[in-house]
């Protein structure tokens, strides 16, 4: 059992390139959220799911894309990265019938 | 909107002083509460967690946090602190309208001098 994953650990991407950041998780979790977390801002919701299939924006959305294929994968898009995207983000997963989430280690994004 | 506010952005102790971090909240409803730790280049932990009954809990390595629902806080304390205990602290906020996902404060940075 491995939690939540996320993939890469470290990216630098120059402006206008594109990636995806990747989360997994084997728990069987219906809710699964992207975090981006800036200094003195604590962590800010950008999309979340509920379910495969649905998705829904947060409170940072602008920018990133997102889908929910699977119930274990939920990936985060960026199209065309600006350095205002410069940050640390955080995937996490939560069962519908808790209050529990819990948070990959994180993928450091630095954009030139 | 609902906001969660933490009032101390940096905070320097000696070991062994007391610490008390300050949380508060924008909601008249019905809320989760948390509070996490991120130590130096690591991913975040749960310290504690409120969701019903007793508003004192006890959380991992000597923490305690109240839920004063009049005040709309959640402070998180520690009577005795070490070294170790040198991190990022966010308290987190689950509205329940607001889709289960949460809501951090921005953070405080604890250093702790030995």
């Amino acid at each position: 059992n491995a939690g939540v994953t996320q993939t890469p650990k470290f990216q630098v991407l120059k402006t206008g390139q594109s990636m995806t950041l990747q989360c997994a998780q084997d728990m069987n979790h219906e809710y699964m959220s992207w975090y981006r977390q800036d200094p003195g801002m604590g962590l800010r919701l950008i999309h979340y799911s509920v379910g495969a299939g649905i998705t829904d924006q947060g409170e940072v959305p602008n920018g990133y894309n997102v889908s929910r294929s699977t119930t274990e994968d939920f990936p985060l898009r960026l199209l065309s990265a600006a350095p205002s995207q410069t940050s640390v983000y955080f995937c996490a997963s939560k069962d519908s019938g808790s209050n529990m989430q819990y948070f990959g280690p994180g993928t450091r994004l630095t954009v030139l | 909107a609902q906001s969660v506010s933490q009032h101390n952005h940096h905070v320097i102790l000696s070991e062994a002083a007391s610490l008390e971090l300050g949380c508060n909240y924008s909601y008249g409803g019905t809320v989760n509460l948390f509070w996490y730790v991120q130590y130096p280049g690591q991913h975040l932990q749960l310290l504690l967690k409120y969701f019903s009954g007793d508003p004192l809990v006890k959380g991992i390595k000597g923490f305690e946090a109240e839920f004063i629902k009049s005040k709309f806080s959640f402070n998180l304390r520690k009577p005795s602190v070490q070294w170790s205990d040198t991190a990022e602290y966010f308290c987190a906020v689950m509205f329940n309208n607001a889709g289960n996902m949460l809501t951090f404060g921005g953070g405080t940075r604890l250093m702790v001098k030995p």
